[in-house]
């Protein structure tokens, strides 16, 4: 079945060490992208990537970093300088000419303690 | 102001009820207008999925647009205990999405 596997689906970390959270896709989509979400807020975008070898900053893009070395993955590191790592963060991804219509992994529940 | 205002409830109906889930904005670009539904801890699934102004539905389920207005509603007929999740509203000029907060919705039995 095509998808999006995002791993792990929890991770607690310690403050000050940085972490990377795993997204692979199968659906042979160009376009992937990391959302993070808080309660009440909307997700907010934080690196989308339209090519392999290319990504561009989202809204919120201080203290993450990602990469883009295969279609089929994009790994997002969450570093020790981003100030509240503590999220639910979302793995997407479309067809580059999609209008939008995007297909979103199940989630990794990130904690800092 | 938010660029799209959707009121987080949380809404509380009961079984057999029609839902009314609604979303405002302020970019007059948007072209692309969706509903996501979200499970607590489970990623979004597209629902509804409009390009531009007009209704669409599909079984219980009623997507409008207003361009004119910068308003989308969506619209449960019969609502099942089942329709119980998080209702997010998103729309998109091409790569530029957006989304709002979420509704959180329950159905009783």
């Amino acid at each position: 079945d095509g998808g999006i596997t995002q791993s792990p689906k929890y991770l607690f970390r310690k403050e000050g060490q940085n972490v990377t959270l795993s997204c692979e896709q199968n659906l042979n989509h160009d376009a992937m992208y990391w959302y993070r979400q808080d309660p009440g807020q909307g997700l907010r975008l934080i690196y989308y990537s339209q090519i392999v070898n290319d990504f561009q900053k989202g809204d919120i893009a201080e203290g993450y970093s990602v990469s883009r070395e295969k279609k089929e993955s994009f790994p997002l590191t969450v570093t020790s300088a981003q100030k509240n790592p503590t999220a639910f963060y979302l793995c997407a991804s479309n067809f580059r000419t999609s209008g939008g219509e995007l297909f979103f992994g199940e989630g990794s529940r990130l904690t800092v303690l | 102001q938010k660029e799209v205002e959707q009121d987080p409830g949380p809404l509380s109906v009961p079984e057999g009820a029609i839902v009314s889930l609604n979303c405002t904005y302020s970019n007059s670009a948007f072209q692309y207008f969706m509903w996501y539904r979200q499970y607590s801890r489970k990623g979004p699934e597209l629902l509804m999925y409009t390009y531009s102004s007009g209704n669409k539905e599909d079984g219980r389920f009623t997507a409008q647009v207003d361009k004119s207005s910068k308003y989308i509603s969506l619209f449960i007929r019969d609502s099942q205990p089942s329709d119980s999740a998080t209702y997010l509203c998103a729309m998109s000029a091409l790569h530029d999405m957006r989304f709002g907060a979420g509704t959180r919705l329950t159905v009783k039995p």
